[in-house]
């Protein structure tokens, strides 16, 4: 297994650009989520999916959109990037939400730079 | 909203005395509570979870944590640091689907 895979490991962007940031897990799971991780602040979750054709807002939405059409799947949007954006953006996948105890497995992360 | 306070920002030992990390919580039901550690410029990796078993939560490389529900807290031990150990560290509570609650990390450092 893979486990999650996230690409790009790197993009810096301009203002006003948009762009999609790629995840995909192959244990089969129905939950994923993504955070962005800044310093001092741990990471914040942006959006979640509990299945495919299922997506909810997390803590810090803003800016982002994502969908979720097949269970393997979960792209982060960035309409119009902001400086703000940058960030150290993590996907993550579980089992499922109904057992609180599941481990979420990350991906390797992908560091955005937004001039 | 459940919250996740991490005491120390950064936490320096010498390698071979015990490591010391401390986390509280907030939940007033029983919490699943997690530690995650993260090498620079790395992922993130589960250390150990807590899910209302036992309360002491041996976890991987002699990690450990006692989960005290009295003192809301979950801190993570090590008797003797490694210099490995030098990592960001966050304890994670996790409430129903709406994922994760970060706190906002530990950096340790290990002095030789």
């Amino acid at each position: 297994n893979a486990g999650v895979t996230q690409t790009p490991k790197f993009q810096v962007l301009k203002t006003g650009q948009s762009m999609t940031l790629q995840c995909a897990q192959d244990m089969n799971h129905e939950y994923m989520s993504w955070y962005r991780q800044d310093p001092g602040m741990g990471l914040r979750l942006i959006h979640y999916s509990v299945g495919a054709g299922i997506t909810d807002q997390g803590e810090v939405p803003n800016g982002y959109n994502v969908s979720r059409s097949t269970t393997e799947d979960f792209p982060l949007r960035l309409l119009s990037a902001a400086p703000s954006q940058t960030s150290v953006y993590f996907c993550a996948s579980s089992r499922g939400t109904s057992g609180r105890s599941y481990e979420q497995y990350f991906g390797p992360g992908t560091r955005l730079t937004v001039t | 909203a459940q919250s996740v306070t991490q005491l120390d920002s950064h936490v320096s030992v010498s390698e071979g005395t015990p490591v010391l990390l401390r986390c509280n919580y907030s939940s007033s039901y029983s919490p699943s509570l997690f530690w995650y550690v993260q090498h620079p410029n790395k992922g993130l990796q589960l250390l150990l979870k807590y899910t209302s078993a036992a309360t002491l939560v041996k976890g991987i490389n002699g990690f450990e944590a006692e989960f005290k529900k009295s003192e809301t807290s979950f801190h993570l031990t090590k008797p003797s640091a490694h210099m490995s150990d030098a990592a960001e560290y966050f304890c994670v509570e996790r409430g129903g689907a709406d994922g994760l609650t970060f706190g906002k990390g530990t950096h340790l450092i290990i002095q030789p």
